[in-house]
């Protein structure tokens, strides 16, 4: 099983929501991703979880706030946010040994109003 | 650092046709892992193939074949018998290994395919 799931599959957001993504994944991977992506452009890594620990983020804004309560759930949570965040929010998993091929969920288009 | 270039335009097969997607990779690491990805429409990324740097054979996924030229620094994707649901976004990327899970995935801009019936 590659699955990885996410939640919702469209958000429509206010400047002054507070809103959250979920991801879900129940291969055993040790190693969970966000990704931004914009229309027609190759996805951006946002933040990197490696055993439940933040290990990379990629200089993201404070209004984008990850968490990862446990191995198999990612969550970004999202406040006060701009309608340049507007995109499609991808999540992914790794094994955390080679070759660490990501699997990527469907994906959250985000729009903000 | 890591670099993918993806410079086709996008890319027209007829149904059971083969087709190749061109990707070239430059960097300095010589442990490093190169990855094809597939993105229809409805947004999904959908992992293809995946070729290892000290790997002597080209990879083959089905209908996927990757034909890895490590002098040139290209990693073409083949895809053989194309389907009408071979119509997608196709990303290169690429990942050194030295750092774990930790390391960046670097992805090229994509090539937009489009099999015609």
């Amino acid at each position: 099983d590659t699955e990885v799931t996410q939640t919702p599959k469209h958000l429509v957001m206010g400047m002054t929501n507070k809103k959250s993504l979920k991801c879900e994944q129940h291969m055993g991977h040790r190693a969970m991703y966000w990704y931004k992506q914009k229309a027609k452009k190759p996805p951006e890594l946002m933040f990197v979880y490696s055993y439940e620990k933040l290990s990379i983020n990629e200089s993201v804004p404070s209004r984008f706030s990850p968490e990862c309560p446990n191995s198999s759930l990612l969550n970004l949570h999202l406040h006060a946010l701009q309608p340049e965040d507007s995109a499609l929010y991808l999540c992914a998993s790794s094994q955390v040994n080679s070759p660490y091929e990501q699997y990527f969920g469907p994906g959250t288009r985000l729009t903000v109003t | 650092a890591q670099k993918i270039t993806q410079t086709q335009p996008g890319m027209f097969v007829q149904e059971k046709e083969a087709v190749t997607l061109d990707c070239t990779y430059d960097t300095s690491d010589p442990s490093y892992g190169l990855f094809w990805y597939k993105q229809p429409s409805s947004g999904e990324m959908i992992f293809l193939i995946y070729q290892g740097s000290y790997d002597q054979q080209n990879a083959t996924e089905g209908r996927y074949s990757l034909n890895f030229q490590k002098a040139r620094k290209s990693a073409n994707l083949v895809i053989s018998a194309s389907q009408l649901g071979d119509s997608a976004m196709y990303f290169c990327a690429m990942r050194v290994m030295n750092t774990g899970a930790n390391s960046k995935l670097t992805f090229g801009k994509g090539i937009t395919l489009s099999v015609r019936p």
